[in-house]
């Protein structure tokens, strides 16, 4: 089964609006977890790194002010777009580790956001 | 491999035929692989990994290939059903000296893999 949901699945709203993504690890605790961006037919990019109570780190050409990442608890990241235009519209998926790092990421199922 | 991303390579089977998906890395310095399978909608699933001290790996109708000296992995499926029809990355983790990072992935460029009944 699952081990990484991620809420909600499919988001459209309009231009300017903020929208929050969650993502949970279900049975075990993620100290990391990771956020990507996918667009159509293209490879996933991973967008930023997200750790428990500390900041999280960005690949470079992401605007963390843009793209705000909370991971608050061993079991819950957020990811909240701000002020969310047309281009900004993606599929966006976390993913965490269920031990350390020589192990697979698991994957959510992704959010689809689509900014009119 | 890198993020080039557009137009992904495609590869169509006929179902019960074995199927070769091909992936180069960029790294050297890797030393974990992973495939994953995406089917539409979803999130990438893992199929099977392998580290960089092993050249084969087998799991269960699937079996991964790694030459280091050339920096190729490879997928094979073997009786593909129509099932496994979907995009296939490979994804590559380099590790520090002291052998510990935060698993930080890169993904390869995809295959489309169809196949027909």
């Amino acid at each position: 089964g699952a081990v990484v949901s991620q809420h909600p699945s499919w988001v459209i709203c309009k231009s300017g609006t903020s929208v929050k993504i969650e993502c949970r690890s279900l049975d075990f605790q993620a100290t990391t977890m990771f956020w990507y961006r996918q667009f159509p037919k293209q490879s996933l990019m991973l967008m930023a790194t997200s750790n428990e109570g500390s900041k999280a780190t960005y690949e470079q050409g992401v605007e963390k002010d843009k793209f705000l990442i909370n991971h608050a608890s061993l079991t819950l990241s957020t990811l909240t777009v701000t002020s969310a235009h047309p281009e900004d519209s993606s599929f966006y998926i976390c993913s965490a580790n269920k031990g350390d790092s020589n192990q697979p990421q698991h994957f959510g199922d992704g959010t689809r956001l689509s900014i009119l | 491999g890198e993020n080039v991303g557009l137009h992904l390579p495609t590869l169509s089977v006929q179902e019960g035929d074995n199927s070769i998906i091909n992936c180069a890395y960029s790294n050297s310095a890797s030393d974990y692989f992973i495939w994953y399978k995406q089917e539409s909608g979803k999130g990438p699933q893992f199929i099977i990994d392998i580290r960089s001290n092993m050249d084969k790996r087998q799991g269960q109708r699937v079996t991964v290939l790694l030459n280091k000296t050339v920096k190729h992995l490879s997928l094979q499926i073997a009786a593909t059903q129509p099932g496994d029809s979907a995009v296939y990355f490979c994804a590559e983790i380099t590790h520090n000296a002291g052998g510990t990072s935060y698993g930080k992935l890169t993904f390869g460029q995809g295959t489309i893999l169809t196949v027909h009944p």
